[in-house]
């Protein structure tokens, strides 16, 4: 069975430094990673998606990496800012299940 | 559309009492999953389905849960006989032809609340 582990479960940081999130899973038979964030009371949005043949995805300020054969994904975000202040989440896919990570609750202190 | 629609937002149902859920995937996605949010951040697994076709059904409690995605309709999510451990949010999301690889997209969720 497939358990995906995020630490720290909650981080607070100043605004402007880069922070790293991770990511661990028990199962590398999977077909991709993605990470998504989810804010208060509302759904998921998804900020990045790395297949399983991938190393790292970038978008904006955003870099995720994944090590399938250790079954660790890291999320960089450069330049942190109040906005980013969210719960993220990484998950792992394999056939149509995707299994959920605990979540990091992250706040960016102004 | 562009956005996976989860309607109602909210429903409040009286131990006992049906309830029923929908989801409106993305125009052209072909699959469509459905999850369960209880605490905080823990997803549960339902069901998932490639177009009509049931894909994993692995997570649903069968005797009081059942879902359908049929043509030209939204598919639904129903649970019979509600009991107070079905409060959460359930939440649906779909993906695109690619299947295995594709991204998925979430709805906003809908909060079923049990009395």
């Amino acid at each position: 069975k497939q358990e995906v582990t995020q630490i720290p479960a909650a981080l607070s940081v100043p605004e402007g430094e880069n922070l790293v999130l991770n990511c661990s899973f028990t199962d590398s038979a999977i077909y991709n990673l993605q990470w998504f964030r989810q804010d208060p009371g509302k759904g998921l949005t998804s900020l990045l998606l790395i297949q399983s043949s991938q190393r790292e995805q970038t978008s904006g300020r955003l870099n995720a990496s994944l090590d399938k054969s250790s079954g660790r994904s890291t999320l960089y975000i450069a330049a942190s800012q109040p906005g980013d202040s969210a719960t993220y989440l990484c998950a792992v896919r394999r056939n149509e299940k995707l299994t959920f990570g605990t979540g990091t609750r992250l706040t960016i202190i102004p | 559309g562009e956005e996976v629609a989860q309607t109602p937002k909210h429903l409040v149902r009286g131990e006992g009492q049906k309830a029923k859920l929908y989801c409106a995937p993305i125009k052209g996605h072909s699959y469509v999953f459905w999850y369960q949010q209880v605490l905080k951040n823990e997803f549960k697994f339902l069901i998932s389905f490639q177009n009509e076709n049931v894909f994993d059904e692995t997570g649903m409690p069968k005797e009081r849960f059942s879902a359908k995605c049929l043509p030209n309709s939204p598919c639904s999510l129903e649970i019979q006989a509600t009991k107070l451990e079905d409060s959460a949010v359930y939440f649906c999301a779909s993906s695109p032809q690619t299947g295995n690889t594709g991204e998925l997209f979430f709805g906003e969720g809908s909060r079923l609340t049990v009395l």
